[in-house]
């Protein structure tokens, strides 16, 4: 399996524009979560679905975020418009139900300008 | 102003030597727990896990000790290595979600 596929793994953009993230969760898992990392707050849970759905936001910032999960091999965390302090790298997750070893991608590290 | 990050604690063992990194968690509600190792521009990995039904839980040189009195986890790395060299992180699970701790940093003098 070639694990939890993230992209891009770097991104630089200019206050305003819209960013996409992108996951591809492992086959067969059918939980996903997103997670913000930064130094100021470490890893932050933004939100995680089960089964395509999601399930709790909470830690969404602001509305500026949304997240995806059309189905069960894809999701997208956008942030629109972006702000310099949502520079940090976002790491994807996946796991098989809630409770069992969460497999992370090797994230999408973006700055904002 | 000046814009002041999370200060990790940081472990500095001697290659060789027993390391051991602690966490407390917050919810006695968690019955899961994951240590997870970050290295360098990688995502958290997997190291060992424990259910609440257990205190002890050994791998391959890894051990995860369990005080749900305290809510204390630890984890111990026997004959350190500078692979080791790493973030590690403890993840607590109230069910369906995980909730991680700030990390510790741990350093292995060769």
């Amino acid at each position: 399996d070639a694990g939890v596929i993230q992209s891009p793994r770097h991104e630089v953009t200019e206050m305003g524009q819209e960013v996409t993230l992108r996951c591809k969760p492992i086959s067969g898992h059918n939980s996903l979560f997103w997670y913000r990392q930064t130094m100021m707050r470490g890893l932050e849970l933004l939100i995680y679905f089960n089964n395509n759905v999601p399930i709790d936001d909470s830690g969404m910032p602001e509305d500026r975020f949304s997240a995806k999960m059309p189905n069960a091999s894809f999701s997208t965390l956008k942030i629109q418009p972006s702000e310099p302090r949502d520079s940090a790298v976002y790491f994807c997750a996946s796991s098989l139900s809630g409770a069992n070893v969460l497999t992370f991608g090797a994230g999408s590290r973006l700055t904002v300008l | 102003g000046e814009s002041v990050g999370l200060h990790l604690p940081t472990l500095s063992v001697q290659e060789g030597d027993n390391s051991i990194i602690n966490c407390a968690y917050s919810n006695s509600a968690s019955d899961y727990f994951i240590w997870y190792k970050q290295e360098s521009g990688k995502g958290p990995q997997f190291i060992i896990d424990i259910r609440s039904n257990m205190d002890k839980r050994q791998g391959q040189r890894v051990t995860v000790l369990l005080n749900k009195t305290v809510k204390h986890l630890s984890l111990q790395i026997a004959a350190t290595q500078p692979g080791d060299s790493a973030v590690y992180f403890c993840a607590e699970n109230i069910p369906g979600q995980f909730y991680f701790g700030t990390g510790t940093s741990l350093t292995v003098i060769p």
